[in-house]
C-alpha cells in the first residue's frame, strides 16, 4: 500500500464513449502525475500537478483531459478514445516536482475496442 | 529528446547469484537519478534517489552507483531471492529551462529461481 489509490482497476470502454479515471493520495503531498505505459514502451509522463495546477502537458492529445480539484485528488477525463490508447494508466504522487521520489498507484488497466 | 537505456532487457537468475544491470542516460541537464523497482500486480516502488557524481546507495542487498559525468548507473543485487523478482526501472530527472521531470527507462525484467 503506497497512499496512492486509483479506481477504476480495470476499464473497458468504445471510441464513443467517455469515462473518468480516478487517483487519490493520502500522504500530504503536493505533486500529482499521470503517466501511460504501453506495451513494449518506458512509462511515459502524460500531466504534472503542483499545488493544483498544471505544470507540464507532454504533447498529450484533447481527447485526454486532466483535472486537479485539489492536492489530494486527479482525474483524467476520456473523451472518444483510439484503440491504440489501450495501456496502463498510472497516477503518482511526490512532495515536489523538484528531485522527490514519487509514489504510484497500483494503475488502470484501459482497453479502448 | 532524453533517452534512458536499460540493459539487459531481461534477466534470469537463480537463488543465491549476484546481479548487476545497467541505466545509461544523456548526461547533460542532468539532476537526479531514479531507481524504481516494480513487482508484478504491484505499483512502482521507489529504491533509490541518487544526484551526486560517484555517490553509493545501499538498501539491505540492493546498491547502485551512479557516474554523472559518462551517464550511467549501476544496479546490483547480492545474493539473490525470488522475492526480487521484478522490474527494475531507472528514471533520470532532468530540468530544462522551467521544466522538470522524470524520464524512465524500459526496465530490466529480472526473474530469480530456486
Amino acid at each position: 500500500e503506497t497512499g496512492v489509490t486509483q479506481t477504476p482497476r480495470h476499464l473497458v470502454m468504445g471510441m464513443t464513449n467517455k469515462k473518468s479515471l480516478k487517483c487519490e493520495q493520502h500522504l500530504g503531498h503536493n505533486a500529482m502525475y499521470w503517466y501511460k505505459q504501453s506495451a513494449k514502451k518506458p512509462l511515459e509522463l502524460m500531466f504534472v500537478y503542483s499545488l493544483e495546477e498544471r505544470v507540464e502537458n507532454n504533447s498529450v492529445p484533447s481527447r485526454f483531459s486532466p483535472e486537479c480539484p485539489n492536492s489530494s485528488h486527479l482525474f483524467l477525463h476520456l473523451h472518444t478514445l483510439q484503440p491504440e490508447d489501450s495501456a496502463l494508466y498510472l497516477c503518482a504522487s511526490s512532495q515536489t516536482t523538484q528531485l522527490d521520489e514519487q509514489f504510484f498507484g497500483p494503475g488502470t488497466r484501459l482497453t479502448v475496442l | 529528446i532524453l533517452n534512458v537505456e536499460q540493459s539487459p532487457q531481461s534477466l534470469h537468475v537463480q537463488e543465491g547469484d549476484s546481479t548487476n544491470f545497467t541505466c545509461s542516460f544523456p548526461s547533460s541537464n542532468f539532476y537526479a537519478l531514479h531507481w524504481y523497482r516494480w513487482e508484478t500486480a504491484k505499483s512502482p516502488e521507489a529504491l533509490f534517489v541518487m544526484t551526486l557524481n560517484g555517490d553509493e546507495k545501499k538498501k539491505g542487498r540492493i546498491s547502485a552507483t551512479l557516474n554523472t559525468k559518462e551517464g550511467y548507473s549501476y544496479l546490483y543485487i547480492k545474493g539473490s531471492q525470488p522475492e526480487d523478482s521484478a522490474t527494475y526501472l531507472c528514471a533520470s530527472y532532468d530540468i530544462t529551462g522551467t521544466a522538470s521531470k522524470l524520464t524512465f527507462g524500459t526496465g530490466t525484467r529480472l526473474q530469480v529461481t530456486l
